[in-house]
């Protein structure tokens, strides 16, 4: 059973700070990993996806792979209220699995004012 | 920004009834998917689907469900006589053809409701 582990929160921080989101996964074979923002009562909307190891940057989020480790994490610097959402890893395993996302179960990010 | 299209927004059907849910991918996408959330849990992964044909399904999309592409732009998942536990949310996706298929866009959904 492939899964993929987040700490679900709620994780709340000031606005400004820095969110720091973190994410495990079991397959060793996963390729592609993602992060997708969720507000309450809507779809998943893409927000970064990384495919080798290292560090990502996209404005004010940097994602961060270790495959060895199999870990991923999001880092969200300056955070605004408008960030509060629920965060959600998901993999993606190589071969035929095309488009077959694992998703965890979501962390919830509060920013406060 | 292209879309991928959802409807019914929202769905109530009595237990047993069949329902289709309908969805229009992005027009120059390839492989299409079904995933589901039921309320307060992850998403799942329920049918990917490519070249007229089913490339992968969970262990969820079992006989009551199926999909279709019945022309070529709508692309609609069937529950044949659904239960209470069906009730989610849906959404469809789709992807390009690209070395790496992610998933950028998600449909807005439809919320299925089995009374």
């Amino acid at each position: 059973q492939k899964e993929v582990e987040q700490n679900s929160g709620p994780l709340s921080v000031p606005e400004g700070a820095i969110a720091s989101l973190n994410c495990t996964y079991s397959d060793r074979v996963s390729q592609s990993f993602f992060w997708y923002r969720q507000y309450s009562g809507k779809s998943p909307e893409l927000i970064m996806s990384i495919y080798s190891n290292g560090d990502k940057e996209d404005g004010r989020f940097t994602a961060q792979l270790n495959k060895a480790s199999q870990y991923v994490s999001l880092l969200i610097r300056d955070s605004q209220p408008s960030d509060s959402a629920t965060y959600l890893c998901a993999v993606m395993s190589g071969g035929t699995s095309y488009g077959k996302l694992t998703f965890g179960q979501g962390t919830i990010l509060t920013v406060h004012p | 920004e292209p879309e991928v299209t959802q409807t019914p927004s929202h769905q109530v059907t009595q237990m047993g009834q069949e329902v289709i849910l309908r969805c229009v991918p992005i027009s120059n996408h390839l492989y299409f998917y079904w995933y589901r959330q039921i309320l307060g849990q992850k998403v799942e992964f329920l049918v990917s689907f490519y070249n007229n044909e089913i490339s992968e399904k969970s262990e969820i999309f079992d006989d009551q469900f199926s999909v279709e592409r019945p022309d070529g732009s709508n692309f609609t998942l069937k529950i044949r006589s659904t239960k209470l536990e069906d009730s989610a949310m849906y959404f469809c996706a789709s992807s390009d053809s690209g070395a790496q298929l992610r998933i950028g866009t998600f449909g807005s959904g439809t919320r299925l409701t089995v009374v």
